[in-house]
């Protein structure tokens, strides 16, 4: 257990529509991170929060977007969804040290129909 | 961040040595090595990283050649559940800075 919860596991909805994707890091870490993985792209970082504030930013398209909460909690929202959108969508959180390895999330499964 | 190479897949008996290679030939002096590991569709795993010296913990070890080039990860005796896709990504060590995956080498152990 890496101590990032995510949820839901599995997301089933239609194309068009809005869902949001939540994120809790490990006790203490300031910064998450997003990461989709699809079968034809695999595994690539979407946008990353530190301690509230956007940090950086990774292939993310522009009907995707984030935040991260003062109780350090993330929530990805994915919106006008189509078929391709359909992929495993990872969490992960780091320290502030330097050296801090990344410790990722179960992932939610989003199945766009 | 510098770009690594991976073989495909790779095959080890059970109780072997597993032994993983990447190359990074364009690594920079301030760039670590790092490993993760993906188990069947789980969140990736960390698993370790260095910088020039050998690595050593409880899971594998890292073997970076002199010259930085290439590393290769050492699963000592190697488990069903060691069965991965397995990363290894360049990137500069610094708090807070996203990884980038390559396709990596998916490992298969049998028994």
């Amino acid at each position: 257990d890496s101590g990032v919860t995510q949820t839901p596991k599995h997301l089933i909805t239609a194309t068009g529509q809005r869902v949001t994707l939540r994120c809790s890091p490990r006790s203490g870490d300031l910064s998450v991170y997003w990461y989709q993985q699809s079968l034809d792209q695999g595994l690539q970082f979407l946008i990353q929060y530190y301690n509230g504030e956007e940090r950086a930013k990774g292939n993310i398209l522009e009907r995707f977007s984030a935040q991260q909460f003062p109780d350090l909690h993330s929530e990805l929202n994915l919106s006008s969804l189509e078929l391709g959108d359909s992929a495993l969508y990872f969490c992960a959180s780091s320290g502030s040290r330097v050296g801090n390895e990344q410790f990722f999330g179960p992932g939610t499964r989003l199945t766009v129909l | 961040d510098a770009k690594t190479t991976q073989p495909t897949s790779m095959d080890c008996a059970e109780g072997r040595a597993a032994n993983l290679p990447c190359n990074h030939s364009t690594i920079s002096g301030n760039e670590y090595v790092y490993w993760y590991r993906q188990i069947h569709s789980q969140g990736p795993q960390y698993i370790i990283h260095g910088l020039k010296n050998n690595e050593t913990n409880e899971m594998a070890s890292l073997i970076i050649t002199e010259d930085r080039k290439s590393s290769t990860l050492i699963l000592p005796h190697a488990t069903l559940r060691d069965t991965a896709v397995y990363y290894c990504i360049v990137r500069r060590d610094q708090a807070g800075t996203a990884l980038i995956f390559g396709k990596g080498t998916t490992l298969s152990v049998s028994s």
